[in-house]
């Protein structure tokens, strides 16, 4: 049973490019949560996909949008992008119901120029 | 709003006990968690807590809940080598908060 899968596993883009981010959950999980982990601190609130819809957005602007398809895997697509973006992108897959953990892939490590 | 909050740094002998501390702001969180992060990977989940409960022990990993003070811990017992990681304290209330981490550093 694979895990959560996430690509590219690095990207480099240059300021003013768009990007788009993948992430597969593990089977069972049709949720999907996205955060961003800037060097040396915690991993921070992006957005949270169920059922194809956001479902709740932490303080991220307009920029960062997202999308879940059917099969529940999801992208995270930020535009416009500035050099304070880059991070390392963590796509989180959980259940549905309140008490269900959150497990993380490895992440996409995306530095903009 | 929700807060999280832990100390930076930690260092132990290998074979000693770790703990590593944690506060959290949000009254409200229902669960909460240990995640731990090797260098160049995603998060590991490593164990949680249900808000109602004091303790929960899993293997070498003991966790503290003092829902009064808002206060978690995680005590590793006989740290290894492999331990050496950083370690995220987060709560649960509508989405998942976590803290800044707390380097372990294991000296041989």
């Amino acid at each position: 049973d694979a895990g959560v899968t996430q690509s590219p596993t690095h990207l480099i883009k240059t300021r003013g490019q768009q990007v788009t981010l993948r992430c597969s959950p593990k089977s069972g999980h049709d949720t999907v949560s996205w955060y961003q982990q800037a060097l040396g601190q915690g991993p921070q609130f992006i957005f949270q996909y169920y059922e194809e819809e956001e479902r709740q957005r932490g303080n991220f602007p307009d920029r960062f949008s997202g999308h879940q398809f059917p099969n529940y895997s999801s992208e995270l697509n930020v535009n416009a992008l500035l050099l304070g973006d880059s991070a390392l992108y963590l796509c989180a897959g959980s259940q549905s119901s309140y008490n269900s953990p959150l497990h993380f892939g490895n992440g996409t490590r995306l530095t903009v120029t | 709003g929700e807060d999280v909050e832990q100390s930076l740094f930690l260092s132990v002998r290998e074979g000693d006990s770790s703990v590593i501390n944690c506060t959290y702001t949000d009254s409200s969180s229902t669960y909460l968690y240990w995640y731990k992060q090797e260098p160049g990977a995603g998060l590991q989940l490593l164990t949680y807590i249900f808000s109602n409960m004091d303790m929960k022990q899993d293997q070498r990993l003991t966790v503290l809940l003092n829902k009064k003070d808002k206060h978690l811990s995680l005590r590793i017992a006989d740290t290894q080598t492999g331990d050496s990681a950083i370690y995220f304290c987060a709560e649960k209330d509508q989405k998942v908060t976590f803290g800044i981490g707390t380097k372990l550093q294991v000296i041989p």
